[in-house]
């Protein structure tokens, strides 16, 4: 069975910082796909990044990057530089083919930029 | 492109009476899905429809049903109403086949049940 934790429920920073939001997933199948969602305080979830169980490569865009590492189960998200719009929940989740592809998320980490 | 439109915002039901929700994709999106969210649950998976053909249904009860029109537009029905059904459920369309690809989602409808 699939499953997704962020350990972290809240983090509060200050504008400027840099910061890391943890993913652990667990999956016995080979073929898989990773996704962070960013949810601000207006409830509509934004689609932020999407990753393949064969595609290790980390990502940058603009301040955000991620690095997806198979040996430790880990998909982990960091904001350099954040910003008070960055405040919000963020979201991964896991959908694996031996689930038939149906999203596992996990439960969010709230994310504050205090200016 | 117009995102994803979600109908009614809010609602407001008693409890025995049914529900339902109407979401429309963004245009040329055949995929929809459906989930549920709510503090105690997190963002649960109700239904997948591609092309009018339920691909996914999560692990909810019965009451919770859904459909997908030829337009692509989705509907999804909750009957005899419980208090634990208050939530948001959120709509989300997708370019590909499957749930696998990125998901565009709507503002969600607030469902409150007294």
């Amino acid at each position: 069975a699939q499953k997704v934790t962020q350990a972290q429920t809240e983090i509060s920073v200050v504008e400027k910082e840099d910061v890391t939001l943890d993913c652990v997933y667990e999956t016995r199948d080979t073929t898989y796909y990773l996704f962070w969602y960013k949810q601000p305080p207006s409830g509509e979830l934004v689609f932020l990044i999407r990753r393949n169980s064969f595609d290790e490569q980390n990502e940058i865009s603009g301040r955000y990057s991620w690095n997806f590492q198979k040996s430790t189960s880990s998909f982990n998200f960091t904001i350099t530089a954040s910003q008070v719009v960055d405040s919000a929940v963020y979201f991964c989740a896991l959908s694996e083919a031996g689930g038939s592809y149906i999203p596992t998320f996990g439960r969010g980490t709230s994310l504050i930029v205090h200016p | 492109k117009a995102g994803v439109t979600q109908t009614p915002r809010y609602l407001i039901k008693t409890r025995g009476q049914q529900v339902t929700l109407s979401c429309s994709p963004i245009s040329g999106h055949r995929s929809v899905s459906w989930y549920q969210q709510t503090p105690g649950q997190g963002l649960q998976f109700l239904f997948e429809y591609f092309s009018e053909t339920q691909r996914n249904k999560g692990n909810f009860p019965g009451r919770f049903s859904g459909r997908q029109f030829s337009n692509s537009r989705s509907e999804m029905n909750v009957s005899t109403l419980e208090l634990g059904d208050s939530a948001l459920y959120l709509c989300a369309s997708s370019p590909g086949e499957r749930t696998i690809y990125e998901q565009y989602f709507g503002p969600g409808t607030r469902l409150t049940v007294t």
